[in-house]
């Protein structure tokens, strides 16, 4: 595609329950990063992918996370037992590969409200 | 551990008139900085990158500087036009081999325009 894009846009949910969150990157980018937006803070590092493979999950905040890529394209973010601390827009961009002359495009992110 | 410090937080100004964005930032070994406008609802773009030899940049009315030695950048935004009303955040990459690299993030500044 054009850019990266992210479904759902918006997503609220009760607490507890589980959420998926999509990501599909520009066609050819072998990197994938996931970032949490919280009010008022910085991008937070969340996990970053070369192809399949996440060389670095160090930014998950706890096992509730998880986050997976298949065919080196598509990525999902998993939160489980969704707590009202999650909320945050969730930010996914692509990169053409992953080092740091490379920029980073990012989707549109998905607003997450946990009740 | 790498900090990058923005400011004002926030501002207005009137169409028209000029303004300057501050950023600070710790990162070490430094390999590039980024200014990136992130409009409400929208992914960041970005709009310039500078490496250690660059002292300047500019993209249409946007300017950024950095001064490497005291670890300071800003952006300049020249006869500022009502779509310039967004969130700009610094970007900061721990220069990295291979794969193996950190972006460090500003929380923003929120520039708000008036006609």
């Amino acid at each position: 595609g054009a850019g990266v894009s992210q479904s759902p846009s918006n997503k609220v949910t009760e607490k507890g329950k589980d959420v998926e969150l999509r990501c599909d990157p520009i066609s050819g980018h072998t990197a994938l990063y996931w970032y949490r937006q919280s009010l008022g803070q910085g991008l937070e590092f969340l996990i970053y992918f070369q192809g399949n493979s996440a060389p670095d999950k160090s930014g998950l905040p706890s096992d509730r996370f998880s986050a997976e890529r298949t065919g080196g394209s598509v990525s999902t973010l998993t939160i489980q037992r969704t707590q009202q601390e999650d909320s945050a827009v969730y930010l996914c961009a692509s990169s053409l590969i992953g080092n740091s002359d490379n920029e980073q495009f990012f989707g549109p992110g998905t607003r997450l409200t946990v009740l | 551990k790498n900090q990058v410090e923005q400011s004002p937080q926030s501002l207005i100004i009137l169409e028209g008139k000029n303004c300057t964005l501050q950023c600070n930032y710790t990162v070490s070994p430094f390999s590039n900085l980024r200014w990136y406008k992130q409009d409400t609802g929208r992914g960041p773009v970005s709009l310039t990158i500078m490496t250690f030899s660059e002292n300047t940049k500019s993209n249409g009315r946007y300017t950024a500087t950095l001064d490497a030695d005291t670890k300071q950048s800003s952006l300049h935004i020249t006869a500022s036009q009502l779509s310039d009303s967004a969130s700009y955040i610094c970007v900061v990459s721990e220069k990295g081999w291979g794969y193996d690299y950190k972006l460090s993030f500003g929380a923003g500044t929120t520039v708000t325009v008036r006609a």
